[in-house]
């Protein structure tokens, strides 16, 4: 079954200070890759996908950006933060066959202040 | 793309009660899953579930892929079913549509 590590499970950062958020996934190849923002008041945002190295697919466009230089890693970044970036991120795989569903990281809950 | 719909917005309930929860999708799927969000934040898989019927314990769901609806269903609650549940669906493309979730609490 595929894991997914995500870190740091918690992080305060000043505004305009720089971000960076890994996921990493065992237990699978060639995962869709996906990371969410969860505000308060819990709806589920998506921000990025990607179907394969290299390959980043954005959703909402605001102050960040996502890689993935390897095949089971997915890096959320922002070069300068801001006040609304504040929320709960999530990372999540799928299967490419996507018989099997969706499993998400444990978060990190951002807080700029 | 496909809109997904919770119902209700939020439930409370007494320890030992049964409760439905229930997933209105727009269109058809390929995927429907379950999740539950516990106090920690964490999304925990329950049930993927495009059509038919499942178990797990307390816990069952149903997808009537046909009416375009899914019911989850807890029986016997506890505390620790506290919490927010989510239901994810997907249809042509791969990317699922979250409902806004039923937001849980039981009362001991």
């Amino acid at each position: 079954s595929q894991t997914i590590h995500q870190w740091p499970a918690t992080l305060v950062q000043p505004v305009g200070s720089p971000l960076s958020l890994e996921c990493t996934v065992e237990g699978t190849s060639n995962p869709n890759l996906y990371w969410y923002r969860q505000a308060a008041g819990r709806g589920l945002q998506l921000l990025f996908y990607s179907v394969g190295i290299g390959q980043i697919s954005s959703e909402v466009p605001q102050n960040l950006s996502a890689s993935r230089p390897q095949d089971r890693q997915f890096i959320l970044s922002s070069k300068k933060l801001l006040l609304s970036d504040s929320g709960f991120y999530l990372c999540a795989c799928s299967w490419k066959g996507g018989s099997y569903g969706y499993t998400f990281g444990s978060g990190t809950r951002l807080t700029v202040v | 793309g496909i809109q997904v719909e919770q119902s209700p917005p939020d439930l409370i309930l007494q320890e030992g009660a049964n409760s439905t929860l229930r997933c209105n999708f727009s269109d058809s799927v390929n995927n429907l899953q379950w999740f539950h969000q516990n106090p920690w934040g964490q999304l925990i898989n329950l049930f993927y579930i495009p059509s038919g019927t499942k178990q797990n314990g307390r816990l069952s769901a149903t997808t009537v892929a046909t009416e375009r609806y899914s019911l989850l269903y807890i029986s016997s609650s506890q505390t620790t079913d506290s919490g927010v549940y989510f239901c994810a669906a997907s249809g042509g493309s791969y990317i699922p549509t979250f409902g806004r979730g039923t937001s849980l609490i039981v009362h001991p």
